[in-house]
């Protein structure tokens, strides 16, 4: 079926490195996504967000790739901080939701910051 | 703190009981959403509400589950005869609907987290 999904439930970088998080899509419908970071016992905080019409978004550390391609996003933090260390997850907002907050979202990538 | 607030935060419950959880939005915010997140998933979508009327339901939303919101303003879901497969956390999110074509931003609150024994 179609899924807004992440490729790895885990990743683990040194303090300093660069982190590089994806996600793969299949609905070509999609034309809003949306990166949120979870901390433990927190709801989803809003990282980055890019449209279709766009293929690249820098935010402050974090940028956000989009391959419509190949339906691929993918979320860059650099510097990765321990501060850094969360649940990150994908999610789409498809035309046929309309302009609403409805949002599909992936299965979620645990991001581990080693000091 | 102006976010979003939800309570209880925990909730623990026998099988057959009522449950109703609260979400007090972003005062700003006309839009208001409840989602449901299992362990190790993202959340998913329930219904959400514009001003009081509510305008769209999930299928996950089955005849045991009521969500109003009868002033505009805060929200309250409730489960009726819980069953272990209610466990989860619920999510409740507040926006402001877009200008033009703006996409919408969400704010989540922390969740109340359900345990159904």
């Amino acid at each position: 079926g179609e899924s807004v999904g992440l490729h790895l439930p885990t990743l683990s970088v040194q303090e300093g490195d660069n982190s590089i998080i994806n996600c793969a899509y299949s609905n070509s419908a999609s034309d809003y996504f949306i990166w949120y970071k979870q901390e433990s016992g927190k709801g989803p905080q809003f990282i980055i967000d890019i449209r279709s019409n766009m293929d690249k978004r820098q935010g402050q550390r974090v940028t956000v790739l989009l391959n419509k391609t190949v339906k691929h996003l993918s979320l860059q933090i650099a510097a990765t901080q321990p501060g850094d260390s969360a649940v990150y997850f994908c999610a789409e907002n498809r035309r046929l939701s309309g302009n609403t907050g409805k949002l599909i979202f992936g299965q979620g990538t645990t991001l581990q910051v080693k000091p | 703190d102006t976010g979003v607030s939800q309570n209880p935060r925990h909730k623990i419950t026998k099988r057959g009981q009522n449950v109703t959880f609260r979400c007090d939005p972003i005062s700003e915010h006309n839009r208001l959403y409840w989602y449901r997140q299992t362990l190790g998933q993202g959340p998913e979508f329930l219904t959400y509400f514009q001003n009081e009327a509510q305008l769209e339901k999930s299928r996950l939303l089955s005849d045991r589950f009521s969500a109003e919101r009868p002033k505009g303003s805060f929200s309250t879901l409730e489960i009726q005869r819980t069953e272990q497969g209610d466990s989860a956390m619920y999510l409740c999110a507040s926006s402001s609907t877009p200008r033009g074509k703006a996409n919408e931003k969400l704010f989540f609150g922390s969740g109340t987290q359900l345990s159904v024994l």
